[in-house]
């Protein structure tokens, strides 16, 4: 079974600032994908970015890129230029490829971005 | 096309009552998905359908619950006989197989059990 851990529970950011945010799987695919959503207060869940394992080059979305190290299982995301939207609850999640193609969540991390 | 929309987005319910929660996925959608999302956690899975067949559940899904997709379209979600526990986040996710690995979420069902 897959695992997906966020070790931290919550962290704050001054806005313009750079944040980063670590995610740690466990997985025996090789075959997988790798996502970050974001869940605004009162919000549905948004997806961020995402990161196919096959690909060596990291992904990136406008201000927001990952750090994917396959063989440490590591996957971690990095804000830039904060902005006050941003602040939310961030959740890593993990999809074997095939299958149902369910998502595999995080316990989650509030970010929340000052003035 | 709005976007996944579920109903309603708030149920208060007493314990032994049963509860139907409803998802429209996005119209083209052919998977649709329903997680659990308690106080601090991250969503779990609870169900998955490939149109109207239901593929997988999760052990999460006691016998108490049921999910139902007629005809490919909308989903339910049937709790019977609710208890405390069931108190969470109800959230509905749909893609479409084979075009995009994205899974777009609807702002989920809260129910509390008292």
């Amino acid at each position: 079974a897959q695992t997906v851990t966020q070790s931290q529970p919550e962290m704050s950011v001054q806005e313009a600032e750079t944040v980063t945010l670590s995610c740690t799987y466990d997985t025996s695919e090789n075959n997988y994908y790798l996502f970050w959503y974001k869940q605004p207060p009162s919000r549905q869940m948004i997806l961020v970015i995402r990161q196919e394992a096959y690909k060596q080059q990291n992904a990136t979305e406008n201000r927001f890129s990952v750090n994917f190290q396959k063989a440490a299982k590591s996957f971690s995301l990095k804000i830039s230029d904060s902005q006050l939207g941003d602040t939310a609850m961030y959740f890593c999640a993990f999809m074997k490829h095939g299958g149902s193609e369910k998502l595999v969540f995080g316990k989650g991390m509030k970010l929340t971005v000052n003035p | 096309d709005t976007g996944v929309s579920q109903n309603p987005r708030h149920k208060i319910t007493k314990r032994g009552q049963n509860v139907t929660f409803r998802c429209d996925p996005i119209s083209e959608h052919n998977r649709l998905y329903w997680y659990r999302q308690t106080l601090g956690q991250g969503p779990e899975f609870l169900t998955y359908f490939q149109n109207e067949a239901q593929l997988e559940k999760s052990r999460l899904l006691s016998d108490r619950f049921s999910a139902e997709r007629p005809k490919g379209s909308f989903s339910t979600l049937e709790i019977q006989r609710t208890e405390q526990g069931d108190s969470a986040m109800y959230l509905c996710a749909s893609s479409n197989r084979g075009r995009d690995t994205e899974a777009f979420f609807g702002q989920g069902t809260r129910l509390t059990v008292v």
